[in-house]
């Protein structure tokens, strides 16, 4: 089956630590996403890859970074510049920026 | 930037009863989706509606889209207590124009 997967599913960071989530994708897209949502505050656009090696800021890329070197992949660093990282963590792709976006399961980041 | 807004925030009605939740949007756009996100889990696409559409269906569902007043509505008919969910609406234009742009979300809580 086709899909989209992140993990961890949960994942604990230390003041100061840079984490990374990780994000795959079999369906062939050349478009992948992440957003971050908090409580009431709905999806906010960290990062968006419409084609392998290039990627644009979102916008609340700040304290972020991604890279896109192959198709099926788009993981997402957490850095320690990042000051309020805590929130849940949502991956998606799409044929094109216009199409229909999936999205993977989440990736819930606690700072502890 | 947030370009959908949702109405009302959060909805509770018992089983049987039909849901009607709303969206608002700024700029002209090319299309709104509908998404739905269960607890703790990723957005499952919902519907589709193009700017040259007025209304679509799907199953219990049915979206119109009024593009002079920048709204559109979706109705869930006869609802379940297994629609609980939040439902976010989903527009193609952000200031790039280059990745959906999605609401804060209405929060649909269904009683049996």
């Amino acid at each position: 089956d086709g899909g989209i997967t992140q993990s961890p599913k949960y994942l604990f960071r230390k003041e100061g630590q840079n984490v990374t989530l990780s994000c795959e994708q079999n369906l062939n897209h050349d478009a992948m996403y992440w957003y971050r949502q908090d409580p009431g505050q709905g999806l906010r656009l960290i990062y968006y890859s419409q084609i392998v090696n290039d990627f644009q800021k979102g916008d609340i890329a700040e304290g972020y970074s991604v890279s896109r070197e192959k198709k099926e992949s788009f993981p997402l660093t957490v850095t320690s510049a990042q000051k309020n990282p805590t929130a849940f963590y949502l991956c998606a792709s799409s044929s094109g920026p216009r199409g229909v976006y999936t999205f993977g399961s989440g990736t819930r980041l606690t700072v502890v | 930037s947030q370009q959908g807004e949702e109405d009302p925030q959060a909805l509770s009605i018992q089983e049987g009863e039909n849901a009607t939740m709303n969206c608002s949007y700024k700029t002209s756009i090319n299309n709104l989706q509908w998404y739905r996100q269960n607890s703790g889990r990723g957005l499952v696409h919902l519907i589709l509606i193009r700017s040259n559409e007025r209304e679509k269906h799907s199953g219990r569902l049915r979206v119109t889209l009024d593009t002079s007043k920048k709204s559109s509505s979706l109705l869930i008919t006869a609802s379940r207590a297994a629609d609980t969910a939040s439902y976010f609406c989903a527009t193609d234009f952000n200031q790039a124009g280059t990745a959906l742009i999605f609401g804060k979300g209405t929060t649909l809580s269904v009683s049996s």
